[in-house]
């Protein structure tokens, strides 16, 4: 069975400063989707950025970023010239399928201060 | 941007009763999904839909909940007896068909069981 961890509770980053989140996976399959996901207080989740395991290329989104590695099973999130509208709840997510279940970890609560 | 809407925003039963969830999806999706986060809680995964089927459920979907796509529009989540434990926020998700990942939630209903 897939699971997703996320081992840090809560981050926090000053405004303009860059905070990075950890996430590891467990699997066996070659071919899989990895997933940031944003849930601020209003609880809807936000799509952040999306990882093909097949792609080698890290996946960027403006100030997101992320540092994929394979082998490790390593999805780390660096959110750089951090703003107050970041503050939220981070969930690391895998999908085996395209059309498959998320597995969600159990996130990072990121709090920005000014 | 097209969106999933989810209606109630915040629904209040008493033990025992059953309820309704509804959700329109995107229209031109295929995959529909329910998600539940318990407050402070990781996302778990309930049930995905497809075909007018059932392709997979978690073990929390158990007989006291169905699924259903009455009109083609709409997609809904029974809960036949609520117990005080399914408490917790319901998201709706639906993905365009299986060569995209993109996974689009709904805002979400607060089911409160009293």
């Amino acid at each position: 069975a897939q699971t997703v961890t996320q081992s840090q509770p809560e981050m926090s980053v000053q405004e303009a400063e860059t905070v990075t989140l950890s996430c590891t996976y467990d699997t066996s399959e070659s071919d899989y989707y990895l997933f940031w996901y944003k849930q601020p207080p209003s609880r809807q989740m936000i799509l952040v950025i999306r990882q093909e395991a097949y792609k080698q290329q890290n996946a960027t989104e403006n100030r997101f970023s992320v540092n994929f590695q394979k082998a490790a099973k390593s999805f780390s999130l660096k959110i750089s010239d951090s703003q107050l509208g970041d503050a939220a709840m981070y969930f690391c997510a895998y999908r085996r399928y395209s059309w498959g279940k998320l597995q969600f970890g159990a996130g990072t609560q990121v709090v920005v201060t000014p | 941007e097209p969106e999933v809407t989810q209606t109630p925003s915040h629904q209040v039963t008493q033990m025992g009763q059953e309820v309704i969830l509804r959700c329109v999806p995107i229209s031109n999706h295929l995959y529909f999904y329910w998600y539940r986060q318990i407050l402070g809680q990781k996302v778990e995964f309930l049930v995905s839909f497809y075909n007018n089927e059932i392709s997979e459920k978690s073990e929390i979907f158990d007989d006291q909940f169905s699924v259903e796509r009455p009109d083609g529009s709409n997609f809904t989540l029974k809960i036949r007896s609520t117990k005080l434990e399914d408490s917790a926020m319901y998201f709706c998700a639906s993905s365009e068909d299986s060569s995209n990942e993109k996974l689009f939630f709904g805002s979400g209903t607060q089911l409160s069981v009293l």
